[in-house]
């Protein structure tokens, strides 16, 4: 079955720099593909979107790129804050073929330092 | 425009038991997905609800069953309840037409003794 994995945490930064969370998939269909945050104490919340290959999703300075011939969806930011710090999880969602389920990797947490 | 919400937030129960957590949509969106978080994984996809139907299952028993009702609120219902029953569980709510983009609510952490 469809599938989503990530590199695992925790990731410790410090405060400006570069940040990369890998994610690859697996899916028998056209996913789309998406990343979620989950703060401290809060809901997950969509963080950005991918529709379709070659799509680049981007949202608060984040971004990540459909790439379809390597099947990955890597979330970058350049200079991260204190308050990027989250619990990051990249997902898929199959609509044509399972009813926009959405299927997670397993998070990868991300501390930041000032 | 009101967020979806949950309730409630915390819950202890005893094994064997049975559960029942509620959700409400956020305005606007026809369609309730419920996942369970275990501590440190990714959510895992229970069902969603569509016009008060199941659309979709995941891996889950028998045991845990669902409603939506004509507001689009929603519950959930687990029988029977197992220790590995312990959990964040969440409500997301979305519509039908963009179902991959969905608005969770902060969740009901069951603890099963």
């Amino acid at each position: 079955g469809d599938s989503v994995t990530q590199m695992e945490g925790p990731v410790t930064l410090s405060e400006e720099a570069f940040l990369t969370i890998n994610c690859t998939y697996t899916a028998t269909g056209y996913p789309s593909l998406f990343w979620y945050v989950q703060y401290p104490g809060e809901g997950l919340q969509l963080l950005l979107k991918a529709t379709k290959a070659d799509d680049k999703g981007s949202n608060k300075g984040f971004e990540a790129t459909y790439r379809k011939e390597t099947t990955s969806f890597h979330l970058e930011k350049g200079s991260v804050q204190v308050s990027d710090s989250a619990v990051y999880f990249c997902a898929l969602s199959d609509s044509k073929n399972q009813g926009g389920k959405l299927i997670f990797g397993q998070g990868t947490e991300l501390s930041v330092k000032p | 425009e009101t967020g979806v919400t949950q309730s409630p937030t915390h819950l202890i129960k005893t094994r064997g038991q049975q559960v029942t957590l509620r959700c409400s949509s956020q305005s606007g969106h026809n369609t309730v997905s419920w996942y369970q978080q275990a501590l440190g994984q990714g959510p895992q996809f229970i069902f969603q609800y569509y016009r008060e139907e199941e659309n979709g299952r995941g891996n889950f028993p028998p045991r845990f069953s669902g409603l939506q009702f004509p507001n689009y609120s929603s519950e959930l219902n687990v029988n029977a309840l197992e220790l590995d029953d312990s959990a964040l569980y969440l409500c997301a709510s979305s519509n039908r037409d963009r179902a991959g983009e969905q608005y969770f609510g902060p969740g009901t952490r069951l603890t099963v003794t």
